[in-house]
């Protein structure tokens, strides 16, 4: 069974850059993958923000942005603001099937 | 206004089924491959099924939990998306999203319950 991990928590300062990333059981993670990433506050359905590796949607902040960093997915904030505190999810795609990871909260202290 | 809004959750009792709808606006339905999600009460997302458009072949993909069990079906001259779910388990119970991933458009979703 293939596994998608991403770190459980991560813990930022305002105006701070992070990095969150997702991993394939599989190897290394390419394009042809096609890495979305969502989010989720408390409460509300997700919001997809990066989809393909690196598009954003007309609604998705600068400040995120997508890549493909040491054979990983990667979601990057950069100057995080305080209403980014949320959780994370990236998704793979494996052909026939589809594998989001376990989520990352990230917290913004 | 892109919108997708589910209906038909509720409470079921194990073995049971019950038929879940999405019905699209705002986009060009035909064109989009549509997915189901779930979130179990306190746990992350797990991908459900989905169905590509008629153009790529209308066909379904299914995770292993559900695979048998559920079938994902679309009318486009409605707009509308479906999830049959039979022979329902306590561990299905979930909310349970529509969304299109490539346009970016997520359902608000809609509780199941399984429980006797």
């Amino acid at each position: 069974q293939t596994v998608v991990t991403q770190e459980p928590s991560l813990t930022v300062s305002p105006g701070g850059t992070v990095t969150l990333t997702c991993a394939s059981s599989t190897g290394a993670v390419t394009s042809g993958y096609y890495p979305n990433w969502f989010q989720q506050k408390p409460g509300q359905a997700p919001r997809t923000l990066i989809y393909s590796t690196n598009n954003k949607h007309s609604w998705t902040p600068a400040r995120f942005s997508g890549s493909l960093l040491g054979g990983k997915a990667a979601l990057t904030l950069s100057g995080v603001q305080p209403e980014d505190e949320a959780e994370y999810y990236c998704l793979l795609s494996y052909g026939g099937a589809v594998v989001f990871g376990g989520g990352t909260k990230l917290t913004v202290l | 206004e892109v919108q997708l809004v589910e209906s038909g959750g509720g409470l079921v009792k194990p073995g049971g089924s019950l038929r879940l709808s999405c019905a699209a606006s705002g986009f060009t339905f035909s064109n989009a491959w549509m997915t189901w999600v779930r979130q179990a009460p306190g746990k992350g997302l797990e991908w459900v099924g989905r169905i590509k458009t008629k153009t790529d072949g209308g066909t379904t993909d299914y995770a292993a939990p559900v695979k048998g069990r559920f079938t994902v079906s679309r009318d486009d001259s409605k707009s509308t998306l479906f999830l049959q779910m039979n022979s329902l388990k306590t561990e299905d119970t979930a909310v349970y999203y529509c969304a299109s991933f490539l346009i970016g458009v997520w359902g608000q979703g809609t509780l199941v319950t399984v429980s006797s």
